[in-house]
């Protein structure tokens, strides 16, 4: 059973950046032809999906988040990131990762981590 | 961009079948996917490939797609299915996955 786990501050201010990490364990990260996703939340709102990255490095990012953020694979250490910068209190949410498949078109997000709430506030 | 709409709440009593709707511009064309979110939880995926179940989930969530909405259906409805319930599809023109605005099913 592949679990994933999201790590990271909980707080950080106006401007700056945001670095969490997502580690996966119960599998490699590497095997079967998956991609590896974040999607957030704001408190009360739906589902966003930000960007996704393949083991070989591949990203896809949602067009509206393009320019902040950064999304890589670590696959020595079974982990992926996000970086999102420029941040502002828009970017208050809970941030989940979450695992989908290669075929975009058909794909779903079949394991998900608990999230973790990042709150961006001075 | 692609907008999934779901109608924002849904009520029903215990026993009885809800039916959460999501309407998209020929949505129908699309592969549709749906999860359930309780308070403080992430998602749970549901139903997969607009009808199929995975494994785990009880045979009272069915999907179907066409035309311009897909719909999920739970019958027998149970106290414990009470939860927000969004849709998922791929959109082609904005190059991103999209998720419906979601509906809470409230149990009565």
């Amino acid at each position: 059973q592949v679990q994933l786990q999201e790590s990271g501050p909980g707080l950080v201010k106006p401007s700056q950046t945001l670095s969490l990490t997502c580690s996966v364990s119960g599998g490699s990260i590497s095997s079967g032809n998956y991609y590896w996703s974040w999607i957030r939340q704001p408190a009360g709102k739906g589902l966003e999906w930000i960007g996704r990255v393949y083991t070989s490095g591949i990203t896809k990012y949602n067009p509206s988040l393009k320019s902040r953020v950064t999304i890589a694979v670590d696959a020595s250490k079974n982990r992926f990131s996000l970086r999102l910068t420029s941040l502002t209190a828009a970017d208050t949410a809970v941030y989940y990762c979450a695992r989908d498949g290669d075929d975009s078109s058909s794909s779903y997000f079949e394991y998900w981590g608990q999230g973790t709430l990042v709150t961006v506030s001075s | 961009s692609y907008v999934l709409t779901q109608p924002p709440s849904v009520s029903v009593a215990p026993g009885k079948t809800a039916r959460i709707t999501c309407g998209g511009n020929n949505i129908g064309s699309n592969i549709v996917h749906w999860y359930q979110q309780k308070p403080g939880q992430a998602p749970v995926l549901v139903i997969y490939y607009d009808s199929d179940r995975p494994s785990g989930i009880p045979e009272r969530f069915s999907g179907s797609n066409s035309g311009n909405t897909a719909t999920l259906t739970i019958s027998r409805v149970e106290a414990g299915d009470e939860a927000d319930f969004y849709c998922q599809v791929w959109d082609n023109s904005s190059d991103r996955y999209v998720f419906g605005t979601g509906t809470k099913v409230t149990v009565l």
